[in-house]
């Protein structure tokens, strides 16, 4: 069935590395994933998105990779800062033409160190 | 530009009342949702309403129904409530079918 995972609940760096946060999903047929942050008591928040078109999309300090071959994504975060600490959720879209249905994997929790 | 609200923020139930989250967007959206989400796991898609009019059942709709009231609004009602309903609920929007979702601050619920 449609399915999207992480594979690491909690990642902890240091301020100033680079963070990479991985995502697995299982339908073939998505064409549109999101990454979303979510801090402590908030709403999730819109990060980066990718096509299935593309294989990988940058915004600032932020970068998605996209791995049709074996259905991997991943989020790449450059000079983690104390802010980037959240949770990170992966969404997986298939865009039918009448709804999205996004759906979410358990989210990774980012622990940034001073 | 508020984007997406919901009220309440808090609540708490006894098992067996019934209630209705509220939800409005601003940003003139045609999509809105409603997920919930418990400790430890994702967002899980209870309705959806694609456009106004029409109202879709997603992954966990049982003990759940909605109301697209019209464009800007899409409310969650909970008939009778259960202990396993607690959770916090979160509506989105999207401009369209297919297109980033925009969500609200959430609302804690508790059902005792």
């Amino acid at each position: 069935g449609e399915s999207v995972g992480l594979h690491l609940p909690t990642l902890s760096v240091q301020e100033g590395d680079n963070s990479i946060i991985n995502c697995a999903y299982s339908n073939s047929a998505s064409d549109y994933f999101i990454w979303y942050k979510q801090e402590s008591g908030k709403g999730p928040q819109f990060i980066i998105d990718i096509r299935s078109n593309m294989d990988k999309r940058q915004g600032q300090r932020v970068t998605v990779l996209l791995n049709k071959t074996v259905k991997h994504l991943s989020l790449q975060i450059a000079a983690t800062q104390p802010g980037d600490s959240a949770v990170y959720f992966c969404a997986e879209n298939r865009d039918t033409g009448t709804a999205s249905k996004l759906t979410f994997g358990t989210g990774t929790r980012l622990q940034v160190t001073l | 530009n508020a984007g997406v609200t919901q009220t309440p923020k808090f609540q708490v139930l006894k098992t067996g009342q019934s209630m209705t989250l509220q939800c409005a967007q601003d940003m003139n959206h045609n999509s809105m949702y409603w997920y919930r989400q418990d400790p430890g796991m994702g967002l899980r898609l209870i309705y959806y309403s694609a456009s106004e009019g029409t109202t879709d059942k997603g992954e966990v709709p049982n003990g759940y129904n909605v109301s697209r009231l019209n464009k800007r609004e899409f409310s969650l009602r909970l008939e009778s409530a259960a202990p396993s309903q607690t959770s916090v609920y979160f509506c989105a929007s999207s401009e369209r079918a297919g297109a980033e979702a925009f969500f609200g601050q959430g609302t804690r619920l508790t059902v005792v």
